[in-house]
C-alpha cells in the first residue's frame, strides 16, 4: 500500500523565521504533489515532481517557498523568511502509475502551519 | 483553464435523509475526476474515480455518478458517520490534480 508520512504535524514559528516541511512517500509512486489548504481557497497545488524531477512550480506563491526532492524517499518545502499568511495546512500526495491506469493520488496527514 | 466548482458548500441532513452534491468541471483532456472524503484534522481520503461519462461507482450509502460536464455524489440514508467534507478533483492532459472547494456535510441524528 502507498503511504505518506508527513512531519512535523503542527509547527508554530516566529515571522521571519525558516520553516522546513518533511515528507516521505512509503512506497509505490512516480509522482509527488505539495499542497496548502485554507479556509477561503482549499487546496492548491504549490509543486509537483515526477520521478524526481520538478515538473510544475507554477503554483509556488512566492521566491520565499522552494522544494526539493533529493530521491524517491524524502521531499521537503522550505519557506524561507515565513510570514503570517502563510499559515495553513501543508500537504504532501504521492500518485503512481499501474499498468499505465491513471490512479489517484494518496494523501499524508498534513502539517498545520502557523506564523505568529 | 482546469477548474473545478462543487456546490452546495454546507449541506446539513437528518439521518435517513437522501441527497446529492455537485461537481461541475472544465478541463482539458478528461483523466479522471477523483472524489474524496476528508476529517477535520486528516488528509483527504479517496474515494472513487470515475474515467468517462456514465460511469457509476458505489461504496456503502455512496454512489458517484459522472457526465461530460459534472459530477454527483449520491448519499442514500446518510448515517451520523458520514459528516465531513466531500472533496472533487480533475485530472486533465497535464498530470495535476485539480480541487474544488468541497462541501462541508454534516448528518444529524
Amino acid at each position: 500500500d502507498a503511504g505518506v508520512i508527513q512531519s512535523p504535524r503542527h509547527e508554530v514559528t516566529e515571522m521571519g523565521q525558516e520553516v522546513t516541511l518533511r515528507c516521505k512517500p512509503i512506497s509505490g509512486h512516480n509522482s509527488l504533489f505539495w499542497y496548502r489548504q485554507t479556509m477561503m481557497r482549499g487546496l492548491e497545488l504549490l509543486i509537483y515532481f515526477n520521478n524526481n524531477v520538478p515538473i510544475d512550480d507554477s503554483g509556488m506563491p512566492e521566491d520565499r517557498f522552494s522544494a526539493k526532492m533529493p530521491n524517491a524517499s524524502f521531499s521537503t518545502l522550505k519557506i524561507q523568511p515565513s510570514e503570517p499568511r502563510d499559515s495553513a495546512v501543508y500537504f504532501c500526495a504521492i500518485q503512481g502509475a499501474r499498468s499505465g491506469m491513471n490512479t489517484e493520488a494518496f494523501f499524508g496527514q498534513g502539517t498545520r502551519l502557523t506564523v505568529v | 483553464e482546469d477548474q473545478v466548482t462543487q456546490s452546495p458548500e454546507a449541506l446539513r441532513l437528518q439521518e435517513g435523509e437522501s441527497s446529492s452534491l455537485n461537481c461541475s468541471y472544465t478541463v482539458s483532456g478528461l483523466r479522471g475526476l477523483f472524489w474524496y472524503r476528508q476529517d477535520p484534522g486528516k488528509g483527504p481520503e479517496f474515494l472513487f474515480t470515475l474515467y468517462s461519462a456514465g460511469e457509476e461507482k458505489e461504496k456503502e450509502r455512496l454512489k458517484a455518478t459522472l457526465t461530460k460536464k459534472e459530477s454527483f455524489l449520491h448519499i442514500t440514508a446518510p448515517k451520523p458517520e458520514d459528516s465531513a467534507t466531500y472533496l472533487c478533483a480533475v485530472r486533465g492532459t497535464g498530470n495535476q490534480f485539480y480541487f474544488g472547494t468541497g462541501t462541508s456535510l454534516t448528518v444529524i441524528p
